[in-house]
This record gives C-alpha cells, sequence and structure tokens, in this order.
C-alpha cells in the first residue's frame, strides 16, 4: 500500500488498558490522516495532522483519544481506558500535498484493535 | 458533517460484465478520489481526478470527475473474480481542503 506502515496490525487490549498504534508516513510525505473503519462501514476521519502541528481533530472523541506527530518518528494514535466499542480498524495515510493543497491519500495496511 | 452519497450499497454480476457506480455530494469538491478495499486490507488507490468534466482511464477502470464538481463515476468493465471487494469514493472539499470526505463504498460480487 505505497509505502505507509502501520504497526502493530493487530492489537489485542482488555477493557481499561492503553492502545498505541504507530504510522510511519510514505517517505516525503508531511500530512497524515487517522480514520476508523468499523465492519461494514466506511472510514470515518479522526485527526489530520503535519509534523509537530494537529490541523484538524474535529473527528477526534472528546475524551480518552488523542494524536501526535513528532518531528522525529511515527505518528502516534493513542487511545486511554479502551473499552469495547473502540474495536474496529484504524487506518493511517498520509498525503504528499503541492502547493495548490490538493492531493491524494495513500493509506496503510491498517490496524485492528481488538477490546476484550 | 459533509455527506458522500455513494450507490449501490452492493452489486451481485456476473464475469465480464460492465458495472457503474457513483458518488454524490451536496458540496463542491476540489477532488475525487477512488479506493478498493480487499478484506483484511487498507484502501489502495485506484483513480484520482482533479478537474471538472476529467474522464481518467486505468486499465479497465473508468472515472469522471462531474461538470458541477457534486459528483463523480467509476466503471468498471468486462469485470473478473479479482474485482470483488469494496470500492469507496473520497472527495476532498473545495473549502476545506483539510479533510477529504469518504462514501459508505459500493460491495462488488463477481461470480465466475
Amino acid at each position: 500500500n505505497a509505502g505507509v506502515m502501520q504497526n502493530p496490525r493487530h492489537l489485542v487490549r482488555r477493557r481499561g488498558q492503553e492502545a498505541r498504534l504507530r504510522c510511519s508516513p510514505m517517505k516525503g510525505h508531511s500530512h497524515v490522516y487517522w480514520y476508523r473503519q468499523l465492519p461494514e462501514e466506511g472510514l470515518k476521519f479522526m485527526v489530520y495532522l503535519q509534523k509537530e502541528n494537529i490541523i484538524d481533530e474535529s473527528g477526534m472523541p472528546k475524551e480518552r483519544f488523542s494524536a501526535e506527530f513528532p518531528k522525529e518518528g511515527p505518528s502516534i494514535l493513542r487511545i486511554q481506558q479502551v473499552v469495547r466499542g473502540d474495536s474496529a480498524a484504524y487506518f493511517c495515510a498520509s498525503s504528499p500535498r503541492d502547493r495548490t493543497n490538493t492531493g491524494e491519500l495513500f493509506f496503510g495496511e491498517g490496524s485492528r484493535l481488538t477490546v476484550l | 458533517g459533509q455527506q458522500l452519497n455513494q450507490s449501490p450499497q452492493s452489486m451481485f454480476i456476473q464475469e465480464g460484465e460492465d458495472v457503474s457506480m457513483n458518488c454524490t455530494s451536496s458540496s463542491i469538491f476540489n477532488t475525487w478520489l477512488w479506493y478498493k478495499q480487499d478484506p483484511g486490507e487498507g484502501p489502495v488507490l485506484l483513480i484520482a481526478l482533479y478537474k471538472a468534466g476529467e474522464l481518467t482511464s486505468n486499465g479497465r477502470l473508468t472515472a469522471q470527475f462531474g461538470i458541477t464538481r457534486k459528483d463523480s463515476f467509476l466503471n468498471i468493465s468486462a469485470s473478473i473474480p479479482s474485482d470483488v471487494g469494496i470500492y469507496f469514493c473520497a472527495g476532498q472539499h473545495l473549502y476545506n481542503f483539510n479533510k477529504f470526505y469518504f462514501g459508505s463504498g459500493t460491495k462488488l460480487n463477481v461470480k465466475p
């Protein structure tokens, strides 16, 4: 999938634990998006980040969820005190963006979180 | 929030048939993207469209960016079993290009 690397591919957590999902964008891409997908459903926008900046987090739940994209290293989506409803596939996508702000999104393979 | 209406929700066709699916929006979009997702995998970009009226092909796939900038369609000609999967449209809003909005998907089943 065009070089966007996500890990882990599968993660199992018990209720109340923390989940950390990582995403390394394609080389040269500095824009990262996180999406959530429930079974048999489409992709729901969560957050858009550039290096060291959260640009748009309007899709993030108000509590327990946070995201970062540090200057060095991958983007991290963190879910604290997970509940069963957090079970889903979480996809990261990166975009090259050009000066006109149009671009394409390239997705990783996803991280599938199961909360027991 | 922004809604993309994608139809049909699912299709059952015979191998060799042509397929058409479309997406409509109440807002004007800057970019239309079409993706295919196989089970357990991430979406793979098939076609990207940037201009109103643009018609772009990728092998047996053809997609068009509607003139009104509020719709797009994807055609698959001479379908084969490996076309099975879920197809998503995605649009980048003209005035809010931070987000890419996704349709709910078209599930394609191809009978050999």
